[in-house]
């Protein structure tokens, strides 16, 4: 079984620039979650959809984030513009049902 | 809001040795709690998801146990070994379908 897939790893840029992240769940997975890994921290929920509806979104800073799960398989998470406290690990994780999440690789976003 | 808490931070011990990860969490009002490893550059394994309704589960040389009522989990590892060295997070899932994580604790096995 193929897991959680997401790209790229590494990625850097300057303030105010823009940058997308993508991420393939596992098949079949409904659930794909956005996390935000600050380091020395634990993952931050953004965003959390069921098949392409989102369930919560309330942690995630809209007037310069976005994403979108257009067909209810793979997703993108937008920055716009980008912050120098925007530095961390992105990371998307997948479930089926039984809660259990499986993460991906997760992007490491470099803001300078 | 729901706050996790790990304690300690940072943990090294000798291979072989018997030892205890702790995790406490402020509302009791959880569906489940979930331990995970962390690999340095590396996403999040998923190790034991407890239910809320159940006390403990076990995976080979892990158990871990939930008291609800008093907001703590502990990860039990047998035996460490090197390869057990790693960052290990527990998360908890709120009434509010919100998983929300601990910071971690930093665990080095010494060969």
């Amino acid at each position: 079984e193929a897991g959680v897939a997401q790209s790229p790893r590494y990625k850097i840029i300057e303030k105010r620039q823009s940058v997308a992240f993508w991420c393939n769940p596992i098949s079949g997975h409904a659930t794909l979650y956005w996390y935000q890994q600050i380091l020395g921290q634990g993952p931050k929920l953004l965003i959390q959809f069921q098949n392409n509806g989102v369930v919560d979104d309330s942690q995630l800073p809209k007037d310069r984030f976005s994403a979108e799960r257009l067909k209810g398989v793979d997703s993108t998470l937008k920055i716009q513009p980008a912050k120098l406290e925007d530095s961390a690990v992105y990371l998307c994780a997948s479930s089926f049902s039984t809660d259990t999440q499986y993460f991906g690789p997760g992007t490491r976003l470099t803001v300078l | 809001k729901q706050e996790v808490t790990q304690i300690p931070a940072a943990l090294s011990v000798p291979e072989g040795e018997n030892l205890v990860l702790n995790c406490s969490f402020t509302d009791s009002a959880i569906y489940n709690l979930q331990w995970f490893r962390q690999d340095p550059g590396k996403g999040l394994t998923s190790l034991l998801l407890i239910q809320s309704s159940q006390r403990e589960q076990t995976s080979g040389r892990l158990n871990a146990s939930l008291d609800k009522s008093s907001g703590r989990s502990t990860l039990y590892i047998a035996a460490s070994q090197p390869g057990d060295s790693a960052t290990y997070l527990c998360a908890v899932k709120g009434a509010g379908n919100q998983f929300y994580f601990g910071t971690g604790t930093s665990l080095t096995v010494i060969p």
